[in-house]
């Protein structure tokens, strides 16, 4: 059974923090790897990972996959107020264009 | 500017109705999907369509049903079989290859 798993379920820390967001797989015909942020309504789009060990960067988020061990992680560093938010990954199947996505990480962040 | 709608935001069905959630997208994406998405739980593919006039069940397609006669529009109808509509919804457009997904901002259905 195709499935992503996201740890920890929700996590608070405090602004300035930093954090690890972590996605594990187990998918046949794997594509691609998704990250999203969901706040208060739709999921918005952050990274999509294809090769491993590449980082992708954009301000304080960091992402990197490894296609060997089947997982993910999502970096925030100097975490902020606005970084609050569900974290949802994804898993893009190369078989009838479907995607698994995870339960999502429920990140709080103290001022 | 380019995106996808989607209508109502919010949404109350009684018991035995039939609703229908619109969603539009002017991206000239190929490839359709509707989510949903229930407390505590990722979200999960209900159908999609990757062309016009065709469609395929995700993983929850009972109790509900889908068209595409237009590339830009693909409605959602949650029927009366379905018998735990109440949910967030979510509808989202890529390339015809899978590439990235993009969301609408979700219909809240509720039951009266």
């Amino acid at each position: 059974e195709d499935k992503v798993v996201q740890s920890p379920l929700s996590l608070v820390v405090h602004e300035g923090d930093t954090v690890t967001l972590n996605c594990s797989y187990e998918v046949t015909n794997f594509r691609s790897l998704l990250w999203y942020k969901q706040e208060k309504k739709a999921p918005t789009f952050l990274f999509m990972l294809t090769s491993s060990g590449i980082e992708k960067k954009s301000g304080r988020l960091s992402s990197i996959l490894d296609k060997k061990e089947l997982f993910s992680i999502l970096n925030i560093t100097a975490t902020q107020t606005g970084d609050s938010a569900v974290y949802l990954c994804a898993v893009d199947m190369n078989r009838d264009d479907k995607i698994i996505f995870g339960k999502g990480t429920r990140l709080h962040i103290l001022p | 500017d380019g995106g996808i709608t989607q209508s109502p935001k919010y949404l109350f069905r009684k018991e035995g109705q039939n609703v229908t959630l619109s969603c539009e997208q002017n991206l000239n994406h190929d490839a359709m999907y509707w989510y949903r998405q229930d407390p505590g739980q990722g979200l999960r593919l209900i159908y999609y369509s990757q062309i016009v006039n065709d469609f395929q069940k995700g993983d929850i397609a009972e109790g509900y049903s889908v068209s595409r006669e237009k590339k830009e529009s693909f409605p959602l109808t949650v029927t009366s079989a379905q018998k735990n509509p109440t949910a967030f919804y979510l509808c989202a457009s890529s390339n015809q290859r899978g590439e990235t997904q993009y969301f609408g901002p979700g219909t809240r259905l509720l039951v009266l």
